[in-house]
C-alpha cells in the first residue's frame, strides 16, 4: 500500500544552525504534501505545505523543496530557535483525493542552546 | 475564532467498556477526519465525512468502531469493548476543501484513550 517514510527519526542541532528533514511517498498520484510540527500534548499544526505544481516554497525561515521525478520532498528550517524544538510530521495526500493524507512517522527535533 | 475542540483531553476506560470521542470541529468546515496516534507514531487515518456523509471509513481497524456525524457538525467516534491495543490518542481534524481539491486539515487536541 502506499507509504511515507521520513528521516531522521530524531534530530539535534546547535541553535542558529539549519535543520533539514526528509520525506519519500509511494503513490505517484500523490499532490499535496503538508508539514505539521506537534508540540508535547497538542494536536499537529500545519506549518507549510506544497503541491504538485511547484518545486519549492519558502515561508521565513522554513521552505519545503518538492522532487516529482524522486518522488521526495524535505524541510528546511534555518536560524533554529530553542522554540522550534517539537515532533515534525511529513504527510502526503494518497492520489490525487481530498479526503486522505498518510504521515511519516515523525521528526524529533531538538536545539541545543 | 475557535479551532477544533475535542472532548473528552483524557479518558481511562477498563478492558471491555465502551466509549465516546465528541469532536466539535471548526464552524462551516464541511469535512472532519478521525486520526489514531499511537506513541511514538505518526497519525494513521481512520475515517472521513463530508458533511453527515461518511465518505471514507477504510482505517476503522475492526468493527468494533464506529463514528458518526448525524446534522454535519458535530461528530462522535464511538469504540465499543475497548482493548488494550485500542490505547492512542485519538485526533479529529477538520477542513474546507473547495471543488474537490485539498485543503489544510486543522487539528484539534486529541483526546488520550488509556485501557486498563
Amino acid at each position: 500500500g502506499e507509504n511515507v517514510e521520513q528521516h531522521p527519526s530524531t534530530l539535534s542541532v546547535q541553535e542558529g544552525d539549519s535543520a533539514v528533514i526528509k520525506c519519500t511517498y509511494s503513490d505517484s498520484a500523490s499532490n499535496y504534501f503538508p508539514w505539521y510540527k506537534q508540540e508535547l500534548g497538542k494536536g499537529p499544526q500545519l506549518i507549510i505545505d506544497i503541491r504538485s505544481n511547484v518545486g519549492e516554497k519558502k515561508d521565513q525561515r522554513i521552505a519545503v523543496t518538492l522532487n516529482k521525478t524522486a518522488k521526495h520532498f524535505s524541510l528546511h528550517i534555518t536560524e533554529t530557535q530553542p522554540e522550534d524544538s517539537a515532533v515534525y510530521f511529513c504527510a502526503a495526500s494518497i492520489g490525487s483525493s481530498a479526503s486522505k493524507i498518510i504521515f511519516g512517522s515523525g521528526t524529533r527535533l531538538s536545539i541545543r542552546p | 475564532g475557535a479551532g477544533v475542540s475535542q472532548s473528552p483531553r483524557y479518558k481511562v476506560a477498563k478492558r471491555g467498556q465502551d466509549v465516546a470521542l465528541r469532536c466539535d470541529p471548526i464552524s462551516g468546515h464541511v469535512s472532519l477526519f478521525w486520526y489514531q496516534q499511537a506513541l511514538g507514531q505518526g497519525p494513521e487515518f481512520l475515517t472521513y465525512f463530508q458533511n453527515e456523509a461518511q465518505l471514507d471509513k477504510s482505517g476503522l481497524p475492526s468493527d468494533r468502531f464506529f463514528a458518526e456525524r448525524p446534522e454535519g457538525s458535530v461528530s462522535t467516534l464511538k469504540i465499543q469493548r475497548t482493548q488494550q491495543e485500542d490505547s492512542a490518542v485519538y485526533l479529529c481534524a477538520s477542513s474546507f476543501p473547495v471543488r474537490g481539491e485539498t485543503y489544510e486539515q486543522y487539528f484539534g487536541p486529541g483526546t488520550r484513550l488509556t485501557v486498563t
